[in-house]
């Protein structure tokens, strides 16, 4: 069974740079399947941010394109998210999951707030 | 951008029927999706390519998907169905997860 578990900073400076990294076991990221991010700001809906493939391609939301960078590192069966200029419209939960390309997220991470401190 | 648009909420009598609407343009041409979310929890997949359900799911839960609106109702529906739920498609013109605005399932 695969599972995902978010990790990194749960506070972040405004105007720096948000990083959480998404740990996988269960199934090689190499296997196949995207890797993407969504967020949740508190008592909201849901927001998908970007997706990576393991050979490293990658799609953005465009509202957050100019900002966002995701990587993979297929050596330690993780992906990272890397969100800069952050202000306190990025306080949210972060939850990382498993899909398929142009359809559903089937796996989700228990999901991870950071917030962003003025 | 494209949106999907939901009720913000849905009240049900235990053993009763919840349908759960989700619109937006033309969404019958492609496939909806949907998530329950309890509180402090991970969203959950109920039903992916407008009416399947994955393993798991129990039966009362099914979708359906025409025109501009997309459907989840739930059969018989039982305490354990108190939920917020959202709906989710791909927007293929803008390369965009779209997800609904969700609607807050109680069962009175």
């Amino acid at each position: 069974q695969v599972q995902l578990q978010e990790s990194g900073p749960g506070l972040v400076k405004a105007s720096e740079t948000l990083s959480l990294t998404c740990a996988v076991s269960g199934y090689s990221i190499s296997s196949g399947y995207y890797w993407g991010w969504i967020r949740q700001p508190p008592g909201k809906g849901l927001e998908w941010i970007g997706s990576i493939h393991h050979s490293g391609s990658t799609y953005y939301n465009p509202s957050l394109k100019s900002r966002v960078t995701i990587s993979v590192d297929t050596s330690k069966n993780q992906f990272s998210l890397k969100l800069s200029s952050v202000t306190a419209a990025d306080t949210a939960v972060y939850y990382c999951a498993r899909h398929r390309d142009r359809e559903y997220f089937q796996h989700w991470g228990q999901g991870t707030l950071v917030t962003v401190s003025s | 951008s494209y949106e999907l648009t939901q009720p913000p909420s849905v009240s049900v009598s235990p053993g009763q029927t919840a349908s759960i609407t989700c619109s937006g343009d033309t969404l019958g041409d492609k496939f909806a999706y949907w998530y329950q979310q309890k509180p402090g929890q991970s969203p959950v997949l109920v039903i992916y390519q407008d009416s399947k359900r994955p393993s798991g799911i129990p039966e009362r839960f099914s979708g359906s998907n025409s025109g501009n609106t997309a459907t989840l109702t739930i059969s018989g529906t039982q305490a354990m169905d108190e939920a917020d739920y959202y709906c989710q498609a791909w927007d293929s013109s803008t390369a965009l997860y779209v997800f609904g605005t969700g609607t807050k399932v109680t069962v009175l």
